[in-house]
């Protein structure tokens, strides 16, 4: 298994610019998540997926939009991308049903906007 | 609104000594994961605690969980250079349904030979 793999690893984007991160995990987990990492504050939860076709949002969702349209694949959105989302982009999966399980995390997307 | 803050957020020290790093959160919770993060590279998984006095070890870090403290600890023994990365600590934010983490600022460790 590849557990969660995220596309691409490094991008660079203009102010205004718009792209897509894909999030993928072949572990048939229901739960998905989008956090961005930012020195000195920890990770932050930006949105999160209970299944295919849901979505909602987290701590941080302004300036982003998800999509879950199949079960596998979580992707997040940024249309009009601003320095301020200059990141490292982490997905993560778990299981649902035994709320206690740890989430699994992809190896990152890191994103300069300038 | 929960929040969670680790301490120290920089550690420096050798080989071989003993320390210890404090994560703290502000609302009742009882399950708290510990992840360790090495320079560039993902969240690892290191231990997951689900009850008040909850303690595991692994090799030479042991975690700890007071939940009527609101606070769990992570035991560093005898040091070896091998362990030097930032170590994160997040608290369930619910109880049922999605479980969204918050994380602590994460703690970079640094051991010297």
């Amino acid at each position: 298994n590849a557990g969660v793999t995220q596309t691409p690893k490094f991008r660079v984007l203009k102010t205004g610019q718009s792209m897509t991160l894909l999030c993928a995990q072949d572990m048939n987990h229901e739960y998905m998540y989008w956090y961005r990492q930012d020195p000195g504050m920890g990770l932050r939860l930006i949105h999160y997926s209970v299944g295919e076709g849901t979505t909602a949002k987290g701590e941080v969702p302004d300036g982003y939009n998800v999509s879950r349209l199949k079960k596998q694949n979580f992707l997040l959105g940024l249309e009009s991308a601003a320095p301020s989302q200059t990141s490292v982009y982490f997905c993560a999966s778990r299981v649902a049903g035994e709320y206690y399980n740890e989430q699994f995390f992809g190896p990152g997307t890191r994103l300069t906007v300038l | 609104e929960l929040k969670v803050e680790q301490n120290p957020l920089f550690l420096s020290m050798q080989e071989e000594k003993n320390y210890t790093i404090y994560c703290n959160y502000s609302t009742t919770s009882d399950r708290l994961y510990w992840y360790r993060q090495d320079p560039g590279k993902s969240l690892e998984s290191l231990f997951v605690l689900l009850s008040n006095g909850a303690v595991k070890q692994e090799g030479r870090l042991m975690a700890s969980l007071d939940t009527k403290a609101r606070l769990s600890t992570l035991h560093i023994t005898a040091a070896v250079h091998d362990l030097s990365a930032t170590y994160f600590c997040a608290v369930d934010k619910v109880r049922q349904g999605a479980q969204k983490l918050v994380f602590g600022q994460g703690t970079r460790l640094t051991i010297n030979p």
